[in-house]
């Protein structure tokens, strides 16, 4: 079975910019949630889509937003670029929303913002 | 969710056994207690998961104290590719609530 896929890997933006990342799930999976890593941060929650609809959120502003489609694929979008939001995004997909679940990751955008 | 503490690094013969504390004292009934790890610019990877029996699959064994207030991540024999940080994460697991809160793990260095 193929993993979570991420594109694009690599990234240069400018301050002010916006950008749209993509992750595709492993198949069958219909949750997908995205983590921002930085060295200072670490690796930090920021939503999560279950069938189309945001079911949790982290404490980002609003400039970072995501949306799921129907064959649970998901894109996250940021508006207004500002240099630390250079980071290492992850998505991650699970098979189940409720009981014990493992996620599974990607491997990651790493987006640079200059 | 409750908090866990592990010490920053540790490092272990290639080969031997690599067993990486995590302390959850706060834990409650309901959390079980995850592994994961993260080698270096890869997304992190799932090992291992527990409520409070000892759990093994073929990556790992978690042993998980009686109390339920720490535990251990057991590689039986690290190799070189073992070399990575290693997060311990206590969560309950509920219905929308998909995420998981990573701490600042153990860095690993397996050497030759």
């Amino acid at each position: 079975k193929a993993g979570v896929t991420q594109t694009p890997r690599y990234l240069i933006k400018t301050r002010g910019q916006q950008v749209t990342l993509s992750c595709s799930p492993i198949s069958g999976h219909r949750s997908v949630s995205w983590y921002q890593q930085t060295p200072g941060q670490g690796l930090q929650f920021l939503f999560e889509y279950f069938s189309e609809t945001q079911r949790n959120k982290g404490n980002f502003p609003g400039r970072f937003s995501g949306r799921q489609f129907s064959n649970s694929r998901s894109e996250m979008n940021v508006s207004t670029l500002e240099l630390g939001d250079s980071a290492l995004y992850l998505c991650a997909s699970s098979s189940r929303l409720t009981g014990t679940y493992e996620q599974y990751f990607g491997p990651g955008t790493r987006l640079t913002v200059t | 969710d409750a908090k866990t503490t592990q010490p920053p690094s540790m490092d272990c013969a290639e080969g031997r056994a690599a067993n990486l504390p995590c302390n959850h004292s706060t834990i409650s009934g309901n959390e079980y207690v995850y592994w994961y790890r993260q080698i270096h610019s890869q997304g992190p990877q799932y090992i291992i998961h527990g409520l409070k029996n000892n759990e093994t699959n073929e990556m790992a064994s978690l042993i998980i104290t009686e109390d339920r207030k720490s535990s251990t991540l057991i590689l039986p024999h690290a190799t070189l590719r073992d070399t990575a940080v290693y997060y311990c994460i206590v969560r309950v697991d509920l219905a929308g609530a998909n995420n998981l809160f990573f701490g600042t793990g153990t860095r690993l260095t397996v050497i030759p």
